[in-house]
């Protein structure tokens, strides 16, 4: 099992839907979670990190996080094209090393 | 602030022949972080410092990687004999004690081996 596990995508919304991108991980210790943002050609760039269970709301980013699931989620609301990117799902882990899963490729349609 | 600068953008060689590539983290940040990047293995950490000194280089693949941090402002990570399963993205990335998990990264160097 990998540490770190998101939907392998291509994931297609069409604009001002909701986006639904999720992510499981191994390490049951694991107290941080992290969403990037990766456009084409581009480095990542983070836009939410949890550190609690429950939701965490940024504009229309929301991190969802179920520990006793091993599950972390992003909402994102009022898709936009300009939201067409990759998203790493990365989990720092119980013995200090942040895993990036494989991102999930999201298209948003106009 | 200038961000993380990373060069070169782009390196082309041959297999074989010494590649460095070169960070400055963002100043005042304590953390550097070296990854690399492919379609096959996503993103992987490779090594990271702290306050200069290396606190974890579990994910070097080999012993034909190196890194150093001769001081706070500068590291190099070189791969003496290059390969061509070396071609990837190497991003470089600096966060601050305030907020270590807060990663930001470099533009990347693309690394091709022929």
């Amino acid at each position: 099992q990998k540490e770190v596990e998101q939907n392998s995508g291509p994931l297609s919304v069409p604009e001002g839907a909701i986006a639904s991108l999720n992510c499981t991980y191994s390490d049951r210790g694991s107290q941080s979670f992290f969403w990037y943002r990766q456009y084409s050609g581009k480095s990542p760039e983070l836009i939410m990190s949890i550190y609690s269970n429950g939701d965490k709301e940024d504009g229309r980013f929301t991190a969802q996080l179920n520990k006793a699931s091993q599950y972390v989620s992003l909402l994102i609301r009022d898709s936009q094209p300009s939201d067409s990117a990759t998203y790493l799902c990365a989990v720092k882990t119980s013995y200090d090393k942040v895993i990036f899963g494989p991102g999930t490729s999201l298209s948003v349609i106009p | 602030d200038a961000g993380v600068i990373q060069s070169p953008r782009h390196e082309v060689t041959e297999m074989g022949q010494e590649v460095t590539l070169r960070c400055k983290p963002i100043s005042g940040h304590d953390y550097l972080f070296w990854y690399r990047q492919t379609m096959m293995r996503g993103l992987e950490l490779l090594i990271y410092f702290n306050n200069n000194v290396p606190i974890d280089d579990s994910g070097m693949p080999e012993d034909r990687f190196s890194a150093k941090m001769p001081n706070a402002s500068f590291s190099t990570l070189k791969i003496q004999p290059s390969e061509p399963r070396d071609s990837a993205v190497y991003f470089c990335a600096s966060s601050g004690d305030l907020a270590p998990d807060t990663q930001y990264f470099g533009p990347g160097t693309r690394l091709t081996v022929l």
